[in-house]
């Protein structure tokens, strides 16, 4: 099965730097790379995804990078906002399985 | 659109008794549904898939006796925690992905939070 590692498991940064959470997968038939958002005692929302013909993809603050040799994508936020504290979940899928396999999380908090 | 709603969104319940949590679909047809299972400041852990028409696939580990997952209808599944003790307390949360435009991508539900006293 899927073995999937994320870090770090907590994070701080000051409001306006930037974050950086690494997710490293051992499936080689993972192909499809989402990260979520959960805020405390709700569901998770993706917040961007990327699929595995592509190496970088950006929506606004927020970008997900993914190098499918070493089987490791990252998610960056830019510019943090105190809004954007939450634990943010990896959960790569082999999409002939179409089962997500969940890190462990990272605790972003972002100190205004 | 692609809204994935649950029912109840909390239950307390005696140790024994049987709890039955609903997961529907709204807005879209569901081939596919899957339960997850969330303990405190931890990660979600796939519990079982479940297609629409067919027997549901549980991951290692996970009783399907105690865990029954029924998917009658391309927007409705329901999980039943048999005989539940406090130790299945936990946040267990839906999701559902579908048919062409939507295709790989799993919605979640808001989730529902049981208490075995």
């Amino acid at each position: 099965g899927e073995n999937v590692e994320q870090h770090p498991s907590t994070l701080s940064v000051q409001e306006g730097d930037s974050a950086v959470i690494k997710c490293t997968y051992s499936d080689s038939a993972s192909n499809y790379f989402p990260w979520y958002k959960q805020e405390l005692g709700k569901r998770p929302q993706l917040i961007i995804d990327i699929r595995s013909n592509v190496g970088e993809k950006k929506d606004q603050r927020i970008a997900v990078t993914l190098n499918k040799t070493a089987k490791h994508f990252s998610l960056h936020i830019t510019e943090t906002q105190p809004e954007d504290s939450a634990v943010y979940f990896c959960a790569p899928m082999d999409t002939g399985r179409r089962a997500l396999t969940f890190g462990s999380g990272t605790r972003l908090q972002v100190q205004p | 659109g692609a809204v994935v709603s649950q029912h109840p969104s909390w239950v307390i319940c005696k140790s024994g008794t049987s709890v039955k949590i609903e997961c529907r679909s709204l807005d879209f047809q569901a081939t596919t549904m899957f339960w997850y299972r969330q303990f405190p400041k931890q990660s979600l852990m796939l519990m079982a898939t479940s297609n629409e028409g067919s027997k549901a696939t549980y991951e290692q580990g996970v009783e399907k006796d105690k865990f029954l997952i029924n998917h009658a209808s391309l927007t409705l599944s329901t999980l039943t925690v048999t005989s539940a003790h406090p130790e299945d307390s936990s946040f267990y949360i839906c999701s559902a992905s579908g048919l062409a435009g939507i295709g790989d991508t799993q919605y979640f539900g808001p989730g529902t939070r049981l208490t075995v006293l």
